[in-house]
């Protein structure tokens, strides 16, 4: 089946340092990723669409200055978290669609960020 | 917000009881997922459900659609312990943006 990862897994940063996520489909081809970003308890809540060779697509309230996200190639997406802040701590994880079917959202296992 | 919602919220229910969730949304839809996630994990895909779809059976699950209605029910069979988790709804309306439920937490006893 699909798979999608994600680097790193959990990750633990200072206030005011700068967070790299990617976001990787392991067997497939995804033209477009998304980003959701999940409090403890709570559902998922959408942040961007990624689009290969494109700007990505944020979502109202999500600020593209501080979640900056880059769509290089049709396997890889990331998601840097500038300047991050206590507030950011919190789990994000992506999903990518398959080229081929488009239809279902493959999940990564997520990266939990805790900023101090 | 366009969130749809899910009850009931939280479900506890014995070993080999059946598990019923239902999710409610809003606009208009091309298909209708769930998805379940264990405690600090991924999402997993259990099922797909098109809008011109009433009922997907797979193992041991069964999901509803009513359109009519804007609603959809997931239902989980003979539940065992491996079945705790949360259970999320996920709509599709043509934009290839999936907007989440709300989530039911289920946890069966062994």
């Amino acid at each position: 089946g699909a798979v999608v990862s994600q680097h790193p897994s959990r990750v633990i940063c200072k206030s005011g340092t700068s967070v790299k996520i990617e976001c990787r489909s392991l067997d497939f081809q995804a033209t477009t990723m998304f980003w959701y970003r999940q409090f403890p308890k709570q559902s998922l809540m959408l942040m961007a669409t990624s689009n290969e060779g494109s700007k990505a697509t944020y979502e109202q309230g999500v600020e593209k200055d501080k979640f900056l996200i880059n769509h290089a190639s049709l396997t890889l997406s990331t998601l840097t978290v500038t300047s991050a802040h206590p507030e950011d701590s919190s789990f994000y994880i992506c999903s990518a669609t398959d080229a081929s079917t488009g239809e279902t959202q493959y999940f990564g296992p997520g990266t939990r960020l805790l900023v101090l | 917000s366009q969130q749809g919602e899910e009850d009931p919220q939280a479900l506890s229910i014995q070993e080999g009881e059946n598990a019923t969730m239902n999710c409610s949304y809003k606009t208009s839809i091309n298909n209708l997922q769930w998805y379940r996630q264990n405690s600090g994990r991924g999402l997993v895909h259990l099922i797909l459900i098109r809008s011109n779809e009433r009922e997907k059976h797979s193992g041991r699950l069964r999901v509803t659609l009513d359109t009519s209605k804007k609603s959809s029910s997931l239902l989980i069979t003979a539940s065992r312990a491996a079945d705790t988790a949360s259970y999320f709804c996920a709509t599709d309306a043509a934009t290839d943006k999936l907007i989440f439920g709300t989530g039911t937490r289920l946890q069966v006893f062994p």
